[in-house]
Protein backbone atom coordinates (compact mmCIF):
# COMPACT_ATOMS: atom_id res chain seq x y z
CA UNK A 1 0.00 0.00 0.00
CA UNK A 2 0.69 3.59 -0.87
CA UNK A 3 1.98 5.26 2.02
CA UNK A 4 3.95 7.70 4.32
CA UNK A 5 5.13 6.40 8.15
CA UNK A 6 5.92 8.25 10.45
CA UNK A 7 6.88 7.27 13.76
CA UNK A 8 6.42 7.51 17.00
CA UNK A 9 2.30 8.68 16.63
CA UNK A 10 2.50 10.46 20.08
CA UNK A 11 6.00 11.33 22.67
CA UNK A 12 6.04 13.48 25.48
CA UNK A 13 9.43 14.53 26.68
CA UNK A 14 11.41 16.95 28.75
CA UNK A 15 12.56 20.23 27.28
CA UNK A 16 16.29 19.77 25.80
CA UNK A 17 16.21 16.23 25.32
CA UNK A 18 16.53 15.74 21.34
CA UNK A 19 14.52 13.62 19.33
CA UNK A 20 13.57 12.51 16.30
CA UNK A 21 10.75 11.83 14.07
CA UNK A 22 11.02 9.24 11.58
CA UNK A 23 8.91 9.82 7.85
CA UNK A 24 9.38 6.79 5.42
CA UNK A 25 7.65 6.88 1.98
CA UNK A 26 7.55 3.98 -0.48
CA UNK A 27 6.31 5.70 -3.56
CA UNK A 28 9.53 6.76 -4.66
CA UNK A 29 8.50 10.71 -4.17
CA UNK A 30 11.47 12.92 -4.92
CA UNK A 31 9.49 15.85 -2.42
CA UNK A 32 9.14 15.29 0.78
CA UNK A 33 8.21 18.16 3.36
CA UNK A 34 7.45 18.72 7.34
CA UNK A 35 4.54 20.89 8.44
CA UNK A 36 3.50 21.60 12.21
CA UNK A 37 -0.52 21.92 12.96
CA UNK A 38 -1.70 24.53 15.86
CA UNK A 39 -4.86 25.17 16.55
CA UNK A 40 -6.08 28.57 14.99
CA UNK A 41 -2.63 28.63 12.82
CA UNK A 42 -3.58 25.85 10.19
CA UNK A 43 -0.42 23.88 9.02
CA UNK A 44 3.05 25.51 8.69
CA UNK A 45 5.81 24.30 6.73
CA UNK A 46 8.91 23.71 8.86
CA UNK A 47 11.48 21.84 5.93
CA UNK A 48 10.92 20.72 2.96
CA UNK A 49 13.40 18.57 0.16
CA UNK A 50 13.12 18.54 -3.20
CA UNK A 51 15.37 15.69 -3.84
CA UNK A 52 18.32 13.30 -2.33
CA UNK A 53 20.77 16.12 -0.22
CA UNK A 54 18.59 18.88 -1.08
CA UNK A 55 16.57 20.58 1.74
CA UNK A 56 15.30 23.94 2.24
CA UNK A 57 13.42 25.92 4.86
CA UNK A 58 9.78 26.50 5.11
CA UNK A 59 8.28 29.18 7.34
CA UNK A 60 9.18 27.76 10.89
CA UNK A 61 12.14 26.62 10.48
CA UNK A 62 13.46 27.62 14.06
CA UNK A 63 14.67 24.61 16.43
CA UNK A 64 14.05 21.95 13.85
CA UNK A 65 16.64 20.53 11.81
CA UNK A 66 16.15 17.75 8.82
CA UNK A 67 18.16 15.37 6.63
CA UNK A 68 17.56 13.33 3.29
CA UNK A 69 20.14 11.13 2.87
CA UNK A 70 18.34 8.62 0.56
CA UNK A 71 15.14 9.08 -0.84
CA UNK A 72 12.71 7.29 0.89
CA UNK A 73 13.37 8.79 4.33
CA UNK A 74 13.00 12.21 6.07
CA UNK A 75 13.42 12.60 9.50
CA UNK A 76 13.12 15.21 11.58
CA UNK A 77 15.33 16.43 14.58
CA UNK A 78 14.76 18.95 17.31
CA UNK A 79 18.06 18.81 18.85
CA UNK A 80 16.54 20.94 21.95
CA UNK A 81 13.41 20.60 22.23
CA UNK A 82 11.04 23.49 23.85
CA UNK A 83 7.56 23.56 25.25
CA UNK A 84 6.48 25.90 22.34
CA UNK A 85 7.11 22.81 20.02
CA UNK A 86 4.36 20.99 21.27
CA UNK A 87 2.61 20.83 18.18
CA UNK A 88 0.90 18.12 15.56
CA UNK A 89 3.31 16.99 13.04
CA UNK A 90 2.72 15.82 9.87
CA UNK A 91 5.35 14.60 7.14
CA UNK A 92 4.19 14.60 3.56
CA UNK A 93 5.56 13.38 0.20
CA UNK A 94 4.69 14.44 -3.57
CA UNK A 95 6.06 13.29 -6.93
CA UNK A 96 5.77 16.33 -8.25
CA UNK A 97 4.50 20.26 -7.11
CA UNK A 98 1.52 20.28 -9.00
CA UNK A 99 0.01 16.41 -7.96
CA UNK A 100 -0.43 17.14 -4.06
CA UNK A 101 0.82 15.59 -1.01
CA UNK A 102 0.24 12.41 0.33
CA UNK A 103 0.53 13.01 4.29
CA UNK A 104 1.31 10.58 6.87
CA UNK A 105 -0.62 10.44 9.85
CA UNK A 106 0.78 12.59 12.06
CA UNK A 107 2.96 13.02 15.81
CA UNK A 108 1.75 14.46 18.21
CA UNK A 109 4.53 16.00 20.22
CA UNK A 110 4.19 17.25 24.05
CA UNK A 111 7.52 18.86 25.43
CA UNK A 112 6.97 19.24 29.15
CA UNK B 1 4.09 37.56 0.50
CA UNK B 2 2.08 34.73 -0.70
CA UNK B 3 -0.66 34.00 1.60
CA UNK B 4 -4.00 32.35 1.83
CA UNK B 5 -7.13 33.62 3.46
CA UNK B 6 -9.59 31.37 4.89
CA UNK B 7 -11.90 33.61 6.03
CA UNK B 8 -14.58 31.58 7.89
CA UNK B 9 -13.27 28.94 10.91
CA UNK B 10 -16.78 27.46 10.63
CA UNK B 11 -19.30 27.17 8.00
CA UNK B 12 -22.56 25.22 9.32
CA UNK B 13 -25.42 24.04 7.07
CA UNK B 14 -27.86 21.33 7.08
CA UNK B 15 -27.99 18.00 5.37
CA UNK B 16 -28.68 18.80 1.36
CA UNK B 17 -27.85 22.75 1.46
CA UNK B 18 -25.52 23.90 -0.86
CA UNK B 19 -22.03 24.69 0.26
CA UNK B 20 -18.89 27.04 -0.49
CA UNK B 21 -16.11 27.09 1.27
CA UNK B 22 -14.02 30.74 0.48
CA UNK B 23 -10.64 30.44 -0.28
CA UNK B 24 -8.41 33.85 -0.78
CA UNK B 25 -4.70 33.80 -2.16
CA UNK B 26 -2.21 36.45 -2.95
CA UNK B 27 0.52 35.38 -4.99
CA UNK B 28 2.00 37.32 -7.90
CA UNK B 29 2.87 34.81 -10.22
CA UNK B 30 0.95 31.57 -11.52
CA UNK B 31 -0.42 29.84 -8.59
CA UNK B 32 -1.09 25.70 -7.97
CA UNK B 33 -3.90 25.65 -5.56
CA UNK B 34 -5.65 22.88 -3.91
CA UNK B 35 -8.21 21.51 -1.51
CA UNK B 36 -7.11 19.15 1.59
CA UNK B 37 -9.61 17.63 4.20
CA UNK B 38 -8.85 16.13 7.14
CA UNK B 39 -11.85 14.24 8.76
CA UNK B 40 -12.35 13.74 11.99
CA UNK B 41 -8.87 11.63 13.62
CA UNK B 42 -7.74 11.50 10.18
CA UNK B 43 -4.49 12.34 8.23
CA UNK B 44 -5.21 15.22 5.31
CA UNK B 45 -6.17 13.56 2.22
CA UNK B 46 -5.94 15.83 -1.35
CA UNK B 47 -9.10 16.46 -2.01
CA UNK B 48 -8.73 18.47 -5.20
CA UNK B 49 -5.89 20.34 -7.50
CA UNK B 50 -6.85 23.30 -9.67
CA UNK B 51 -4.98 21.70 -12.49
CA UNK B 52 -6.89 18.97 -13.26
CA UNK B 53 -10.03 20.45 -12.98
CA UNK B 54 -12.01 17.56 -11.24
CA UNK B 55 -15.07 17.00 -9.48
CA UNK B 56 -14.64 14.60 -6.13
CA UNK B 57 -16.89 14.08 -3.80
CA UNK B 58 -19.50 16.12 -5.38
CA UNK B 59 -17.46 18.67 -4.56
CA UNK B 60 -15.33 21.51 -7.06
CA UNK B 61 -13.48 24.48 -7.32
CA UNK B 62 -12.68 27.00 -10.06
CA UNK B 63 -10.00 29.14 -10.00
CA UNK B 64 -11.00 33.15 -10.52
CA UNK B 65 -7.48 35.02 -11.06
CA UNK B 66 -9.17 37.99 -11.24
CA UNK B 67 -10.78 37.55 -7.90
CA UNK B 68 -7.74 35.63 -6.80
CA UNK B 69 -9.98 33.05 -5.43
CA UNK B 70 -10.64 29.42 -5.69
CA UNK B 71 -14.07 28.37 -3.62
CA UNK B 72 -15.26 24.94 -2.69
CA UNK B 73 -18.33 24.39 -3.53
CA UNK B 74 -20.68 21.34 -3.18
CA UNK B 75 -24.66 22.17 -4.12
CA UNK B 76 -25.86 19.33 -1.80
CA UNK B 77 -24.23 19.05 1.68
CA UNK B 78 -23.87 15.60 2.93
CA UNK B 79 -22.98 14.45 6.94
CA UNK B 80 -20.45 13.03 5.42
CA UNK B 81 -18.86 16.49 4.23
CA UNK B 82 -18.32 17.16 7.97
CA UNK B 83 -14.31 17.61 8.20
CA UNK B 84 -12.09 20.46 8.47
CA UNK B 85 -11.11 21.73 5.08
CA UNK B 86 -7.84 23.26 3.68
CA UNK B 87 -6.93 25.70 0.88
CA UNK B 88 -3.17 25.63 -0.09
CA UNK B 89 -1.22 27.87 -2.36
CA UNK B 90 2.20 26.26 -4.36
CA UNK B 91 4.46 28.58 -6.32
CA UNK B 92 5.24 26.42 -9.20
CA UNK B 93 8.62 26.92 -9.97
CA UNK B 94 11.70 25.96 -8.62
CA UNK B 95 10.32 25.07 -5.11
CA UNK B 96 8.25 22.98 -2.86
CA UNK B 97 6.92 25.94 -0.70
CA UNK B 98 2.93 24.62 0.32
CA UNK B 99 1.25 27.72 2.01
CA UNK B 100 -1.77 26.31 3.75
CA UNK B 101 -5.02 28.91 4.70
CA UNK B 102 -5.88 28.21 8.66
CA UNK B 103 -8.90 25.87 7.31
CA UNK B 104 -12.85 25.87 7.36
CA UNK B 105 -14.47 23.56 9.46
CA UNK B 106 -17.62 22.21 7.65
CA UNK B 107 -20.38 21.04 10.09
CA UNK B 108 -23.43 18.87 8.21
CA UNK B 109 -26.68 18.84 10.24
CA UNK B 110 -29.10 16.12 9.67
Amino acid sequence: EAQVTQNPRYLITVTGKKLTVTCSQNMNHEYMSWYRQDPGLGLRQIYYSMNVEVTDKGDVPEGYKVSRKEKRNFPLILESPSPNQTSLYFCASSRATDYGYTFGSGTRLTVV
Amino acid sequence: AQRVTQPEKLLSVFKGAPVELKCNYSYSGSPELFWYVQYSRQRLQLLLRHISRESIKGFTADLNKGETSFHLKKPFAQEEDSAMYYCALSRSYNTDKLIFGTGTRLQVFP
